[in-house]
């Protein structure tokens, strides 16, 4: 079954200096790979998605991802963090049917000033 | 933007009543879904929905559940007999593809069964 593991629950980082959120990625074909995001009492947005195209993905506010089919991960950077970039974090793949998202746990990034 | 909608965003309840939560999809979208986050949990998958019948279902979505699209906006959740252990948070999802294409969640409905 396609499955993605975060690495982290909580990340904490100064504002102006790089993010980093990891995703690693289970998978026996080629899969698609999303990073969303949700900030309190908002749904979930999608930053960007990974379908098999380029390797590194560019998303919305600044966020970009990199397919890394050697290592099995799909990590979510951001050169300079914002304070309005704190938020849960969650990696997702599709399922064999294509149907169901699989989430991983969320990764909550704090920003301090 | 179009987006997804869904009412109520509070619900409590009590054990063993039956609760409806409603989502509005984005009109164009073809494909619904639900999935639930109990507190502290990962999100997971509850059901699929297109051309009006279930494309696929989890573990958890069992015969105390059951999802209706009874027009052409609204697509429901029903749980028929409440237990506390689904006091969660219930998102509705919709896209215009299936697979590949993004799904857009609203913003989501906090069930607490007391």
């Amino acid at each position: 079954a396609q499955s993605v593991t975060q690495l982290d629950s909580h990340v904490s980082v100064s504002e102006g200096t790089p993010v980093l959120l990891r995703c690693n990625y289970s998978s026996s074909y080629s899969p698609s790979l999303f990073w969303y995001v949700q900030h309190p009492n908002k749904g979930l947005q999608l930053l960007l998605k990974y379908t098999s195209a380029a390797t590194l993905v560019k998303g919305i506010n600044g966020f970009e991802a990199e397919f890394k089919k050697s290592e099995t991960s799909f990590h979510l950077t951001k050169p300079s963090a914002h304070m309005s970039d704190a938020a849960e974090y969650f990696c997702a793949t599709n399922s064999n049917s294509g149907y169901a998202l699989n989430f991983g746990k969320g990764t909550s990034l704090l920003v301090t000033p | 933007e179009p987006e997804v909608t869904q009412t109520p965003s509070h619900q409590v309840t009590q054990m063993g009543q039956e609760v409806i939560l409603r989502c509005v999809p984005i009109s164009n979208h073809l494909y619904f879904y639900w999935y639930r986050q109990i507190l502290g949990q990962k999100v997971e998958f509850l059901v699929s929905f297109y051309n009006n019948e279930i494309s696929e279902k989890s573990e958890i979505f069992d015969d105390q559940f059951s999802v209706e699209r009874p027009d052409g906006s609204n697509f429901t959740l029903k749980i028929r007999s409440t237990k506390l252990e689904d006091s969660a948070m219930y998102f509705c999802a919709s896209s215009a593809e299936r697979g590949e294409n993004e799904q857009y969640f609203g913003p989501g409905t906090r069930l607490t069964v007391t």
